[in-house]
This record gives structure tokens, sequence and C-alpha cells, in this order.
């Protein structure tokens, strides 16, 4: 079974400084996909940003990217220029392959203080 | 832009009694999820639907549990006699199927207290 481990419940960053989630994963697949979301206060969850295991560059998203190390299986998240409203829980996902169940971590609490 | 709903966003119930979810997902995608998050849990995937039948489901889908597409925009999550621990937030998805970035789009929820 696929597991997803985010080993950081709670992290800090000063606003505009940048700060990195980290998330490593278990799979025996060799392709599937990861994604980051982000739940804020209204619990809402939004898709940050999405990798495809088959693609070697790491995705980007504005002030969002990821550090995807595929033999390493781990899928970072990197936000610059932290802003307040970055403050949210973010969930580290995966997915085997289209369509199928969602698998999440137990998330990181991010705080962004002016 | 296009997004998914869901009615009621908060529902209180007794212990032993029926609720209905409902969720409206995203009018051209194709499969359909529930999720649930227990207050400071992670998110637990409890069923997908797709054709008109439910294609996978986790442990927790339990005979208590039941989904329908009564019609061509609605997808709904039945608990025929709830819990206490079926207090949760529940989160419908839509993803468009077929060929693609596959990621999946969350509703708001509805956070189902029972007493």
């Amino acid at each position: 079974a696929q597991t997803v481990t985010q080993s950081q419940p709670e992290m800090s960053v000063q606003e505009a400084e940048t700060v990195t989630l980290s998330c490593t994963y278990d799979t025996s697949e060799n392709n599937y996909y990861l994604f980051w979301y982000k739940q804020p206060p209204s619990r809402q969850m939004i898709l940050v940003i999405r990798q495809e295991a088959y693609k070697q560059q790491n995705a980007t998203e504005n002030r969002f990217s990821v550090n995807f190390q595929k033999a390493a299986k781990s899928f970072s998240l990197k936000i610059s220029d932290s802003q307040l409203g970055d403050t949210a829980m973010y969930f580290c996902a995966f997915m085997t392959s289209g369509n199928t169940p969602l698998v999440f971590g137990k998330g990181t609490r991010l705080s962004v203080i002016a | 832009e296009p997004e998914v709903t869901q009615t009621p966003s908060h529902q209180v119930t007794q212990m032993g009694q029926e609720v209905i979810l409902r969720c409206v997902p995203i009018s051209n995608h194709l499969y359909f999820y529930w999720y649930r998050q227990i207050l400071g849990q992670k998110v637990e995937f409890l069923v997908s639907f797709y054709n008109n039948e439910i294609s996978e489901k986790s442990e927790i889908f339990d005979d208590q549990f039941s989904v329908e597409r009564p019609d061509g925009s609605n997808f709904t999550l039945k608990i025929r006699s709830t819990k206490l621990e079926d207090s949760a937030m529940y989160f419908c998805a839509s993803s468009p199927g077929l060929a693609g970035p596959h990621e999946q789009y969350f509703g708001p929820g509805t956070r189902l207290t029972v007493t």
C-alpha cells in the first residue's frame, strides 16, 4: 500500500521569506502523480501544485515550486516570498494512476508571521 | 470558473439518524469521490464512483454508507444510522477522467456533527 509521510507537523515563516515543506512517500509503482493541497481555516481543499512522476522537470506555479527526487521518493514544496494568505494546512498527496483515490499525508500546519 | 458545490455546509444530527450529504460535481467530470476528515486528522478516502457505479471503496465505507447519482448533476452520500464517530468534515471531489492531469477538484465540505 502507498503511504505518504509529512514529518513536520508545524512550521512558521516570516512574511516574504522562503519555506520548504517536506514530504516522502512509499510506492512500488513507477508511474504516479503527486500533489500539494492547501487547506486554509475555511477548510476547503485547494490544489497548489502537481507533479507527474514521469516528468523530470520540477513543477512550478508562481511562488510555489517542488523538488521532486524520484529515487529518494521525496516531494518537497517550496514557497517563496511567503504571504499571510499562505497560512494554512498543507497536505501532500499521492495518486497511483489517473482517477484512483488520493492518499494524503497528515499535513503540515504553516503559519506566516508578519 | 466551474467548481464543486456541497450542501449543507453544516449538518447536526442525532445518533442513529440517517443523513444525506449532497454534492454537485463539475458538469463535464466523469469521476466522483467522497473523502472525510475527522477533526485534526488527515483526509481519508471513502469511495469513488464512475459510470453510475462504485469503482473503489475503502474499509471505512461499510454497509452504513451508500452513494448515488440520482440525476445528471447531484452526487449523494447517505449514512443510514449515524454514529458519534461519523462526526467529521466530508469532502466531495470530481475529476475529468479519461486523459489529462487527473487532478481532483474538491468542494468546500460538509461538517457533520453527530450528537
